[in-house]
């Protein structure tokens, strides 16, 4: 069975500090996916790695940074956070081709 | 760009069929995926349709028109534990991106 392992189930941060998200997986999966989720709008594509070292920007990429040194981690960066960041992080990886999502099991990132 | 369309809550009774439907339009397509997701959980994949037509996998089946930009989730003999959200998502053209639909909450009354 697929794992993605995000490091935090819940996390609390305050306005203006750096947050780094953390996400691993381990089954070789070329792709790895940061979401957000967040009431009445679903989940929102932030950033998208479809090797180490490459990514794309997502549909609301604003405020965040990535990371992916090493094929098995992808890494979400808050430069500085915002109240507005408060949302459930979602992590998720998948093949090349049409295999499906995995996800791991969300990060709730209260930001005061 | 994308956008997706699928109902906000649906209620149904256990034992019951019910049918949630996704319309999309995209700039390109190239598959679309039903997850399942439960209150504070992850969610999870349950069908992809490439192709038109019919896929079923045991109690659920899952149906695509790409003429129409439209798919729905079958759900038969309906168990409290489908209780639930049901994700839409698109894959965009040429990439492995996968663009979701907001969700449809299903409730499974006794």
């Amino acid at each position: 069975d697929v794992k993605v392992t995000q490091s935090s189930r819940y996390l609390v941060k305050r306005t203006g500090e750096k947050v780094f998200l953390e996400c691993v997986q381990d089954m070789d999966h070329e792709n790895m996916f940061w979401y957000r989720q967040d009431p009445g709008l679903g989940l929102r594509l932030i950033y998208f790695s479809y090797d180490v070292k490459m990514k794309e920007k997502g549909d609301i990429p604003e405020g965040y940074s990535v990371s992916r040194e090493k094929k098995e981690r992808f890494s979400l960066i808050l430069e500085s956070a915002s109240t507005n960041q408060t949302s459930m992080y979602l992590c998720a990886s998948s093949t090349t081709g049409l295999s499906p999502l995995h996800f791991g099991n969300g990060t709730r990132l209260t930001v005061t | 760009g994308q956008n997706i369309d699928q109902p906000t809550e649906m209620t149904a009774t256990e034992g019951a069929i019910v049918q949630i439907n996704c319309t999309y339009q995209t700039s390109g397509f190239n598959g679309l995926f039903w997850y399942q997701q439960h209150a504070g959980e992850a969610p999870t994949f349950l069908s992809y349709n490439v192709l038109d037509g019919l896929e079923e996998k045991g109690r659920f089946s899952s149906f695509l028109s790409r003429s129409k930009g439209y798919s729905y989730l079958l759900l038969k003999e309906l168990q409290m534990k489908d209780s639930a959200s049901y994700l839409c998502a698109v894959r965009v053209y040429n990439t492995d991106k996968l663009i979701f639909g907001t969700g449809t909450r299903l409730q499974v009354f006794p």
